[in-house]
């Protein structure tokens, strides 16, 4: 069976600070996301990729960057992290096949200070 | 837009007793539905799916979950529920727009605990 690996675990920035979370899956998958998670407030989209060269922005895209660097990896930037915020930041990836299902990785916990 | 909705944040139940959570979405024609699960400080897991067909779909770990068109609804069902199924679960749609979307819109999660 195949594995999304999220890095960092956890993150703590500061106010203003440019930070990077990494994604990386062994599925063989074409289509990657980036989901943001806050308490109460369910799933929100950010940014996803359908192929290896595509970049597409989600719902909750302001204030963030991503980059597909390869098949298997996806990055997402925080450009400027915002004091107090706390979130989890989920990756996922899919075939390339409108309306699939996702696998998911275990998430970056992001807190900054 | 498509939208979810799932009315019941929390949901307590005592162990071996039924379970239905909620789900109703907003979309004009059929959707693809999903229902995830979250257990602590993990990801989400997929429990099952609705495509087409009958309206009725089984999942892992005895979940199931009937698909109403007229009620606009995917309610989440399993018939005697056990401590380990304590987690957030939720509801997902994806419409279909002529074979172009890949996007889920996610529920805000039931948070379902289960009781000695």
């Amino acid at each position: 069976g195949g594995i999304i690996t999220q890095t960092p675990k956890f993150l703590i920035g500061q106010e203003g600070q440019k930070l990077t979370l990494k994604c990386q899956q062994n599925f063989n998958h074409d289509t990657m996301y980036w989901y943001r998670q806050d308490s109460g407030k369910g799933l929100r989209l950010i940014y996803y990729s359908i192929t290896e060269n595509d970049l597409q922005k989600g719902d909750l895209s302001e204030g963030y960057d991503a980059s597909r660097e390869k098949k298997s990896s996806f990055s997402l930037t925080v450009t400027s992290a915002q004091k107090n915020e706390m979130a989890v930041f989920l990756c996922a990836s899919s075939i390339r096949f409108p309306n699939s299902d996702y696998t998911f990785g275990s998430g970056t916990r992001l807190l900054v200070i | 837009a498509q939208s979810v909705t799932q009315p019941d944040a929390r949901v307590t139940v005592s162990e071996g007793a039924s379970l239905q959570l909620r789900c109703k979405y907003s979309y004009s024609a059929t959707p693809y539905l999903f229902w995830y699960v979250q257990y602590p400080r993990q990801g989400l897991q997929l429990l099952l799916k609705y495509y087409s067909g009958d309206p009725v779909v089984q999942g892992v770990n005895g979940f199931e979950a009937e698909f109403s068109k007229s009620n606009s609804s995917f309610h989440l069902r399993k018939a005697s529920v056990h401590w380990s199924d304590s987690a957030v679960y939720f509801c997902a749609v994806s419409m279909d727009s002529g074979g172009s979307n890949y996007k889920l819109t996610f529920g805000k999660g039931t948070l379902l605990t289960v009781t000695p």
